[in-house]
């Protein structure tokens, strides 16, 4: 049974550059979130995705942007890469939109230069 | 907006010692969930509580949620080398958007 995975793994962007990362959900959930995790940070929520519909939103600008496809796997695009914006980007995929467990993959580390 | 307070921040401890970590919500949850994440590694789940006043345990871990339903705590007993890493408190807003705490680090002393 497949856990959730991530793509890719680590990248380096420069500023203004844009960014695609990957996920495909653990067998069996439809619902997928993206955090991002500063180091030494907790995770801050930026958006879930259900029904290949965004149903909820954190506080981040419009620069970051998502889709989830008909086989529930998904994207986060970041648009206009600021060096703030570098992180660990975990997807988390959970089933239903009824907060439960949360199962995360490896994540993305983006390093912006 | 709703905010979840974890601390400490860090705590040291020398193996064999208890570690505690308390997490606040500035609003009532529906329910909280609690993570572990190991040095380098993702958030794993470790249990959620749903009940006021609920309280379970994992072995050596204690969870606790507030009568209230604005408090948690986690307490490990007998601290252990494989205990470390840095414990995350999720509460569950009305909205069912998850608020995270800022982690309690769990570093054992040598």
């Amino acid at each position: 049974d497949a856990g959730v995975t991530q793509s890719p793994t680590h990248l380096i962007k420069t500023r203004g550059q844009q960014v695609t990362l990957r996920c495909s959900p653990k067998s069996g959930h439809d619902t997928v979130s993206w955090y991002q995790q500063a180091l030494g940070q907790g995770p801050q929520f930026i958006f879930q995705y259900y029904e290949e519909e965004e149903r909820q939103r954190g506080n981040f600008p419009d620069r970051f942007s998502g889709h989830q496809f008909p086989n529930y796997s998904s994207e986060l695009n970041v648009n206009a890469l600021l060096l703030g914006d570098s992180a660990l980007y975990l997807c988390a995929s959970s089933l239903g939109l009824i907060t439960g467990e949360l199962f995360f993959g490896e994540g993305s580390r983006l390093t912006v230069l | 907006g709703q905010q979840v307070m974890q601390i400490p921040q860090y705590q040291h401890v020398q193996e064999g010692e208890d570690f505690t970590t308390y997490c606040n919500s500035s609003t009532t949850l529906s329910n909280i969930q609690w993570y572990k994440q190991r040095p380098g590694g993702h958030p794993v789940f470790l249990i959620q509580l749903v009940k006021s006043g609920e309280v379970k345990k994992q072995k050596r871990l204690t969870f606790q949620f507030g009568e209230a339903k604005k408090n948690s705590s986690l307490h490990i007993t007998a601290t252990q080398t494989t205990d470390v890493g840095t414990y995350f408190c999720a509460g569950c807003a009305s909205n069912y958007q998850l608020i995270w705490g800022a982690g309690t680090k769990l570093i054992i002393k040598p």
